[in-house]
């Protein structure tokens, strides 16, 4: 299947400062990619979806000042969680659909502990 | 919308024996059903789909199984390992590459 990579997988830090994590397609073109938070033992939470070239669709509730989203490539989106606050620590997951097909591949996940 | 339902929340089996997963959907232009299998600390993975033209899928150890009448699909996987232990996601969408709905997930442990 598709590769999807995120970096960095673990992030710690300071409250009121930002964090971006990037999320690559290594072996596809996405031109839509998706952006999901996870809380202990819950399920995937849709924040936002991003598409290349335009600006981001974000769900209901979620702060698009907050976390920004930006997908300046086939390859790359970014999320930017911006004046970071402890209630921000999670787990965050981006993902990509490929070709045709519409499957959807994950990255690996990027936790964010803010202190 | 889409909602999907997904039983049971836990699930603990012998190793060697099998596990089985439902989930139910409400959308009935829904067409799209994967599977997810998430490790601790680490993104899904997906393990396992169908479409909305076929009614059982096969790979190996794990199958799913599609009625489209009743609104409901099933992860089964035969013969347990220990590596099978993991949360198990269903999702369901009607329009590929988008919308994709998750179930709440199963925690699935095989004791050894």
């Amino acid at each position: 299947g598709a590769v999807v990579s995120q970096h960095p997988s673990r992030v710690i830090c300071k409250s009121g400062t930002s964090v971006k994590i990037e999320c690559r397609s290594l072996d596809f073109q996405a031109t839509t990619m998706f952006w999901y938070r996870q809380f202990p033992k819950q399920s995937l939470m849709l924040m936002a979806t991003s598409n290349e070239g335009s600006k981001a669709t974000y769900e209901q509730g979620v702060e698009k000042d907050k976390f920004l989203i930006n997908h300046a490539s086939l390859t790359l989106s970014t999320l930017t969680v911006t004046s970071a606050h402890p209630e921000d620590s999670s787990f965050y997951i981006c993902s990509a659909s490929w070709g045709v097909s519409g499957e959807l591949f994950f990255g690996e996940g990027s936790r964010l502990t803010v202190l | 919308g889409e909602n999907v339902e997904q039983h049971p929340s836990t699930l603990s089996v012998q190793e060697g024996d099998s596990a089985v997963i439902k989930c139910t959907y409400s959308d009935s232009a829904s067409n799209y059903f994967p599977w997810y299998k998430q490790e601790l600390g680490k993104g899904p993975q997906l393990i396992i789909d169908i479409r909305s033209n076929v009614g059982e899928k096969k790979d190996q150890r794990i199958a799913v199984t599609l009625n489209k009448t009743a609104k409901h699909f099933s992860l089964h996987i035969t013969e347990t390992q220990p590596e099978d232990s993991a949360v198990y996601f269903c999702a369901a969408t009607e329009n590929y590459g988008q919308n994709f709905v998750f179930g709440p997930g199963t925690r699935l442990s095989v004791l050894p």
